[in-house]
C-alpha cells in the first residue's frame, strides 16, 4: 500500500500569503497525484488532477507541481475562503490512498 | 449540473445493518464509475468501496470486505452500499463521488454533501 504523508500538518499564514503544501510517496506514483479541499461541514472538492492539472473552476492561485514521490500545491495569494484542510490522494495502485492533510490557518 | 445525494445514514448499534444511497444526476449515471469514501470523526478520507458502469468490476477496502456490498440500478441513476455487521470504528460521514481517470485508479471530481452513520450501543 502506497503511504502519503502530508506536510506541514498546520500552516498558519495570512491572507495574500503565498502557502506551500507537500505530499510525500512512499513509492512512485508518477504523476498520479490528486489535491483536495475540504472546509468544516463540506465535502472536499477537487482541486488539481493527475499532479498539475486544475479542476473545472478553481482559480489560477492554485498550481499543482511534482511527479514520482514528491509533490506540492502552492496557493499563490491566500484569500479568505483558501483557509481549509488539504487532501492529497494517489491512484497510481490500489488500494487507492489519501494523505492525512494539511490544515491551513488564519496566523 | 451535477449533483449527487445520499441518505440512509443513522445511529445502528454494533452488529446491526444500514443501506446508504446515493442519487446522482446531471450527468450520465450509466457511463461513470462511482465510489464510496469515508470520514471518520476528526479524521482523514478513506475510500470504501468502487463500482465500474456496468456494476461488474468491484473492489473493496480491506477494512470492509465480507462485511459492505456496493451495487447500483443506472434504471434509477442511483449507488447503494449495505453496510451488515457494522462496528464502532465504521461510525464515519460516508460520502458517494464520481470517479475519473479511469484506466489507473480513480479520482473524483463530484462528491455529494454525505450521510452520517454511527455505530454506538
Amino acid at each position: 500500500e502506497i503511504v502519503l504523508t502530508q506536510s506541514p500538518a498546520t500552516l498558519s499564514l495570512s491572507p495574500g500569503q503565498r502557502a506551500t503544501l507537500s505530499c510525500r510517496a512512499s513509492q512512485s506514483v508518477s504523476n498520479y497525484l490528486s489535491w483536495y479541499q475540504q472546509k468544516p461541514g463540506q465535502a472536499p472538492r477537487l482541486l488539481i488532477y493527475d499532479a498539475f492539472n486544475r479542476a473545472t473552476g478553481i482559480p489560477a492561485r492554485f498550481s499543482g507541481s511534482g511527479s514520482g514521490t514528491d509533490f506540492t500545491l502552492i496557493i499563490s495569494s491566500l484569500e479568505p475562503e483558501d483557509f481549509a484542510v488539504y487532501y492529497c490522494q494517489q491512484r497510481s495502485n490500489w488500494p487507492l490512498s489519501f494523505g492525512g492533510g494539511t490544515k491551513v490557518e488564519i496566523k | 449540473q451535477v449533483q449527487l445525494v445520499e441518505s440512509g445514514g443513522d445511529l445502528v448499534k454494533p452488529g446491526g445493518s444500514l443501506r446508504l444511497s446515493c442519487a446522482a444526476s446531471g450527468f450520465s449515471f450509466s457511463e461513470e464509475y462511482m465510489i464510496w469514501i469515508r470520514q471518520a470523526p476528526g479524521k482523514g478520507l478513506e475510500w470504501v468501496s468502487y463500482i465500474s458502469n456496468d456494476g461488474n468490476g468491484i473492489k473493496y477496502a480491506d477494512s470492509v470486505r465480507g462485511r459492505f456490498t456496493i451495487s447500483r440500478d443506472n434504471a434509477r441513476n442511483s449507488l447503494y452500499l449495505q453496510m451488515n455487521s457494522l462496528r464502532v470504528e465504521d461510525t464515519a460521514v460516508y460520502y458517494c463521488a464520481r470517479c475519473r481517470g479511469l484506466g489507473n485508479g480513480a479520482y473524483f471530481d463530484y462528491w455529494g454533501q454525505g450521510t452520517r452513520v454511527t455505530v454506538s450501543s
